[in-house]
């Protein structure tokens, strides 16, 4: 079965400071890749996606960057975080065809300063 | 523009009473429909989808929802709510080689 990871579960950054989120998945081979971003009493917000290595798409023009470097794995990044960068951060992944079930990993709770 | 509309913020419900949360949704075509529940800290878990078919469609922990075309709606539904359904519900719609867009959510509280 598929399963979805994400770490840190939680970081507190300075403003200032680089961010590093990493996303992997497993149990299944070129699957898309999405990183959201959930604020305080709002709904999802999609940032990123990517449909293979190498490959992203933004969403919103942000302070945010991501990469893929592996067939599973996807990263958040940024060099200098903002405090309007605070929130819950979810990964999530779907199959590359037939539909757009997308499944989400736990999340990662980001709390600049 | 795609968009999705879950009108209520809260609801409030006594524990064994019934539920239905709303979503409507504005799209171009039939779009795939997903319902998603979100515990305090956790990731989004998928409840149910619809894709064709039966309109009414099971999901898990007892949900239902039910889509009408003319109404562009799909709420979901449970008969008896329980304490452990506390939690926030999202809609979402999409349609292949489209992203999907979530609702706002609604954040379901249960009394005991």
């Amino acid at each position: 079965s598929q399963t979805i990871h994400q770490w840190p579960a939680t970081l507190v950054q300075p403003v200032g400071s680089p961010l590093s989120l990493e996303c992997t998945v497993e149990g299944t081979s070129n699957p898309n890749l999405y990183w959201y971003r959930q604020a305080a009493g709002r709904g999802l917000q999609l940032l990123f996606y990517s449909v293979g290595i190498g490959q992203i798409s933004s969403e919103v023009p942000q302070n945010l960057s991501a990469s893929r470097p592996q067939d599973r794995q996807f990263i958040l990044s940024s060099k200098k975080l903002l405090l309007s960068d605070s929130g819950f951060y979810l990964c999530a992944w779907s199959v590359s065809r037939d539909e757009e079930t997308q499944y989400f990993g736990p999340g990662t709770r980001l709390l600049v300063l | 523009a795609q968009s999705v509309t879950q009108p209520d913020i809260h609801i409030t419900v006594s524990e064994g009473a019934s539920l239905e949360l709303r979503c409507n949704y504005s799209y171009g075509a039939t779009p795939y429909l997903f319902w998603y529940v979100q515990s305090p800290g956790q990731g989004l878990q998928l409840l149910l989808k619809y894709f064709s078919g039966d309109t009414l469609v099971q999901g898990i922990k007892g949900f239902e929802a039910e889509f009408k075309r003319s109404q562009s709606s799909f709420n979901l539904r449970k008969p008896s709510v329980h304490w452990s359904d506390a939690a926030e519900y999202f809609c979402a719609v999409g349609r292949y080689g489209n992203k999907l867009v979530f609702g706002a959510g609604t954040i379901l509280r249960v009394k005991s």
